[in-house]
Order: C-alpha cells, then sequence, then structure tokens
C-alpha cells in the first residue's frame, strides 16, 4: 500500500542532544511537510519542500533543519533539541501545492526531551 | 492576520447526530479540509469543500459558504470510534494551509 511511514514512531532525547528524525513516501508526490504539533494545539509548519525546493517558514527556529536526498526520502535535524521542543512532529505529502491537493499524513514522531 | 476559529470540545450521545462549525478569515480561498486526528495518532483526510454547498460521504457530511467564511461538519449515527479531534484547514491564496485548533468531539453511550 502507498504510505507515509516516519521512524521512530517515539523519540527520547536529552536535553541538547541533537536528534534526526525521519520520513518516507511510496506516493511519489512531490510535496513533503514537516509539521510540530503539540497537545490541543493545531499543526505548526516548520517548512516544506517542492520537489527539491526548501521552504522555510519564517518563525521557524534555526534549531530545525531539514534535507530531502531524494523523492522519497525527508529528514528533520533538531541540533539541540530544547524542553519545549517535545512534540509530535508529522511528516506530510501532497501531489501537488495547488488548493485541492490533500495532504497525507505518516503516524508521528513522539519527541520527549529530558 | 489568518485565523480559523472551532469550538474546543464538543459532546454528543452515540446514535446522535453532531455538527462541528468552523469559520475563517483567510487571505484568499483555495479550498476547505476536514481532517479527524485520535488522541496520539496523526490526521486523517475526511473532505474537501471548494464550492457552496454540501458534500455527503456516507455517515459524514460538510457544507461551505464562501461569502460567510462557514463550514460545518455533519456526523451522523455517531460511534464511539468517532471520538477524535476534528481539524478544520484552509488553503490561502499561497495555497499555504492554515489549520484550526480542533475540535474534541467526546461520544457518550
Amino acid at each position: 500500500d502507498a504510505m507515509v511511514i516516519q521512524n521512530p514512531r517515539y523519540q527520547v532525547t536529552q536535553f541538547g542532544k541533537p536528534v534526526t528524525l525521519s520520513c518516507s513516501q511510496t506516493l511519489n508526490h512531490n510535496v513533503m511537510y514537516w509539521y510540530q504539533q503539540k497537545s490541543s494545539q493545531a499543526p505548526k509548519l516548520l517548512f516544506h519542500y517542492y520537489d527539491k525546493d526548501f521552504n522555510n517558514e519564517a518563525d521557524t527556529p534555526d534549531n530545525f533543519q531539514s534535507r530531502r536526498p531524494n523523492t522519497s526520502f525527508c529528514f528533520l535535524d533538531i541540533r539541540s533539541p530544547g524542553l519545549g521542543d517535545a512534540a509530535m512532529y508529522l511528516c506530510a505529502t501532497s501531489r501537488d501545492r495547488a488548493g485541492g491537493d490533500t495532504q497525507y499524513f505518516g503516524p508521528g514522531t513522539r519527541l520527549t526531551v529530558l | 492576520g489568518q485565523n480559523i476559529d472551532q469550538p474546543t470540545e464538543m459532546t454528543a450521545t452515540e446514535g446522535a447526530i453532531v455538527q462541528i462549525n468552523c469559520t475563517y478569515q483567510t487571505s484568499g480561498f483555495n479550498g476547505l479540509f476536514w481532517y479527524q486526528q485520535h488522541a496520539g495518532e496523526a490526521p486523517t483526510f475526511l473532505s474537501y469543500n471548494v464550492l457552496d454547498g454540501l458534500e455527503e460521504k456516507g455517515r459524514f457530511s460538510s457544507f461551505l459558504s464562501r461569502s460567510k467564511g462557514y463550514s460545518y461538519l455533519l456526523l451522523k449515527e455517531l460511534q464511539m470510534k468517532d471520538s477524535a479531534s476534528y481539524l478544520c484547514a484552509v488553503t490561502d491564496s499561497n495555497y499555504q494551509l492554515i489549520w484550526g485548533a480542533g475540535t474534541k468531539l467526546i461520544i457518550k453511550p
């Protein structure tokens, strides 16, 4: 089945210790997104790739970086996690960026920072 | 600024009907999505409206009025598994998806 996969599902890291979250997709979609979602809040878009074109949101902290080495994979790097970075991180894909293009989400990675 | 408003929480009874409202103020409009999100899980797509009117899909229906900046999600014959958060999201003129905070729906037996 075509899908969006995220690994790991749960990640525990220590304050300041770099962590990488991964996302892969078999949908062959052009666009990949990374969202941060905290409890009872809306998903917050961190950045997205349209093919290889990287688009960073203005308020995304420099602590967050992303890589998309090929169409299928996208990584989220948190260089020095703080306690405030504990959240669910959602990867999503869409075929294009047109108005009606549905975003399909992976199961998410729940990050705990100790 | 861009804004999506939904009630924070609603309660309904199993077998009943519930309507979840969403109002939006965005820079442009290119469609409105409803997503369902169970606790601790990712959002899953429910519906998309870009023209005014009602879209029916089984037990779920979604309505849009662009002139009023308003949508609702109607859930019929509620089941316990419908307990979840329901997120309204609007695509603006830059094709960016603006998300509401979601409505937590609690279903009671």
